[in-house]
C-alpha cells in the first residue's frame, strides 16, 4: 500500500491553462506539505497543513492555491501557468504539527509548462 | 533569514572509500537536524537524523555528528557502495514549524 500518494505523475501543458495535483495520505499523519523541486534539485516548502488548517504558506504566487478537504488528503491548484512553474511537486505528510519527525514523501508530480 | 548551506554540490568516490558531506544551519534555535536520500527520479527518503541533544549518532554505514557552537552537522557514509549513489539533503528545523534543506549533494560511487 503506498503511503503518500500523488496524482497525476506526469503532467505537461500550455502557458495560461489551470492543473490540479491530489495528494492522499493512509498514514494517519496530521500534517501534509507540497514542496517544489526545480531543475536543479532544491527541496522549497510551499504549504504547510494541519488538520485541515493552513500553517505554513511560504511567499509563493497566489496562482497556487492548496485545498485540504480532510486531513489525509491535500490537493494543490495552480492557476494561469507559467513556464517558471516547470518542477516536481512533492506531497509529504508527517506526524504532528512540528517538523522534528520524519517526513514521508510521495512520488512527485513532474509539471512541465510550454 | 534562515538557510542551510550544504557542500560539496558534487561528490565523486570509488566504492568502498569513505564520503563526507556537510552543512551549516543559521537558526540557532535549530534542533531538529535529518538526512535525506534521493535516488534518480525517486522520492526524498529520511535515512538519518539527530536532535540538539545529540552530537553524534551512527547507523550501520552511516554518522551524522552534530557541532552546535559551531553550527554545522555532517553525514559519513563509510564503505560506499554503488548503490549509495544519490543526491542528499541536509535540512534543519527552524521556527513556525519549517524546514529548511540545504541545496543538495550528490554523490556518485564509482566500482
Amino acid at each position: 500500500d503506498t503511503a503518500v500518494s500523488q496524482t497525476p505523475k506526469y503532467l505537461v501543458t500550455q502557458m495560461g491553462n489551470d492543473k490540479s495535483i491530489k495528494c492522499e495520505q493512509n498514514l494517519g499523519h496530521d500534517t501534509m506539505y507540497w514542496y517544489k523541486q526545480d531543475s536543479k534539485k532544491f527541496l522549497k516548502i510551499m504549504f504547510s497543513y494541519n488538520n485541515k488548517e493552513l500553517i505554513i504558506n511560504e511567499t509563493v504566487p497566489n496562482r497556487f492555491s492548496p485545498k485540504s478537504p480532510d486531513k489525509a488528503h491535500l490537493n494543490l491548484h495552480i492557476n494561469s501557468l507559467e513556464l517558471g512553474d516547470s518542477a516536481v511537486y512533492f506531497c509529504a505528510s508527517s506526524h504532528g504539527q512540528g517538523t522534528t519527525g520524519e517526513l514521508f514523501f510521495g512520488e512527485g508530480s513532474r509539471l512541465t509548462v510550454l | 533569514g534562515e538557510n542551510v548551506e550544504q557542500h560539496p554540490s558534487t561528490l565523486s568516490v570509488q566504492e568502498g572509500d569513505s564520503a563526507v558531506i556537510k552543512c551549516t544551519y543559521s537558526d540557532s534555535a535549530s534542533n531538529y537536524f535529518p538526512w535525506y536520500k534521493q535516488e534518480l527520479g525517486k522520492r526524498p527518503q529520511l535515512i538519518i537524523d539527530i536532535r540538539s541533544n545529540v552530537g553524534e549518532k551512527k547507523d550501520q554505514r552511516i554518522a551524522v555528528t552534530l557541532n552546535k557552537t559551531a553550527k554545522h552537522f555532517s553525514l559519513h557514509i563509510t564503505e560506499t557502495q554503488p548503490e549509495d549513489s544519490a543526491v542528499y539533503f541536509c535540512a534543519a528545523s527552524i521556527k513556525n514549524n519549517k524546514l529548511i534543506f540545504g541545496a543538495g549533494t550528490r554523490l556518485a560511487v564509482h566500482p
